[in-house]
């Protein structure tokens, strides 16, 4: 398996609080996502990253911020939690983000009430 | 809006039949094109990339790309009960990566 951990694997959150996501690596690869996985819709980009400080929005980004102040980790920010935000989030990383391939985290799944 | 669009399924087929999946882009400048296979309550994992036209074969399975009609697929030859999840089709951008809804999967017994 890469080497890529998310955390926490599963969390429940009461709407209106903030949460963080959190994706670490050990392969330093470049580039860094998160995406969202819902019924009918599949994987959804919200976010990536193609080096430390360097962010760009995805398809899906309202409601979410992220950040990456190191190479090894990306954090994915709920600043304040709703119900449609309920989901099953995945990080993945790429050594170049145009031609290579993904691999992917565990995924974490957030339940907000 | 960059999309990649696949047929939801669910696709059943008996074993040792041979699958075959489909997926359509629209953006003219894509370059990667992946297939995942990915089962129930796990991740995506990597089963085959392919950059240039023709087939790409890796034992059971042959990714097909045909960019002037923007369509990429997957053949698994052989089908076996353990090739049941489901497949999603990824299509690279500049820098991102976007996904079709994916394809289940069955292949029974």
């Amino acid at each position: 398996d890469a080497g890529i951990t998310q955390s926490p694997r599963h969390k429940v959150t009461e709407t209106g609080t903030p949460v963080t996501l959190r994706c670490h690596q050990t392969e330093n690869h470049r580039y860094m996502y998160w995406y969202r996985q819902d019924p009918g819709h599949g994987l959804r980009l919200i976010h990536y990253s193609y080096g430390v400080k360097d962010t760009d929005k995805g398809e899906v980004s309202d409601g979410y911020s992220v950040s990456r102040s190191k190479t090894e980790d990306f954090l994915l920010t709920l600043e304040s939690a709703t119900s449609s935000q309920t989901s099953v989030y995945f990080c993945a990383i790429s050594w170049d983000g145009s031609n290579t391939e993904a691999f992917f985290g565990q995924g974490t799944r957030l339940t907000v009430v | 809006q960059k999309e990649v669009e696949q047929n939801s399924g669910p696709l059943s087929v008996p074993e040792g039949a041979i699958a075959s999946l489909n997926c359509t882009y629209s953006d003219r400048v894509s370059q990667s094109f992946f297939w995942y296979r990915q089962y129930s309550g796990k991740s995506p994992e990597l089963i085959m990339s392919i950059y240039s036209n023709g087939d790409k074969e890796d034992g059971r399975f042959t990714a097909q790309l045909n960019k002037a009609s923007q369509y990429v697929s997957l053949l698994i030859r052989d089908s076996q009960p353990s090739d049941s999840a489901t497949y999603l089709c990824a299509v690279n951008g500049d820098n991102d990566m976007r996904f079709g809804a994916g394809t289940r999967l069955t292949v029974k017994p």
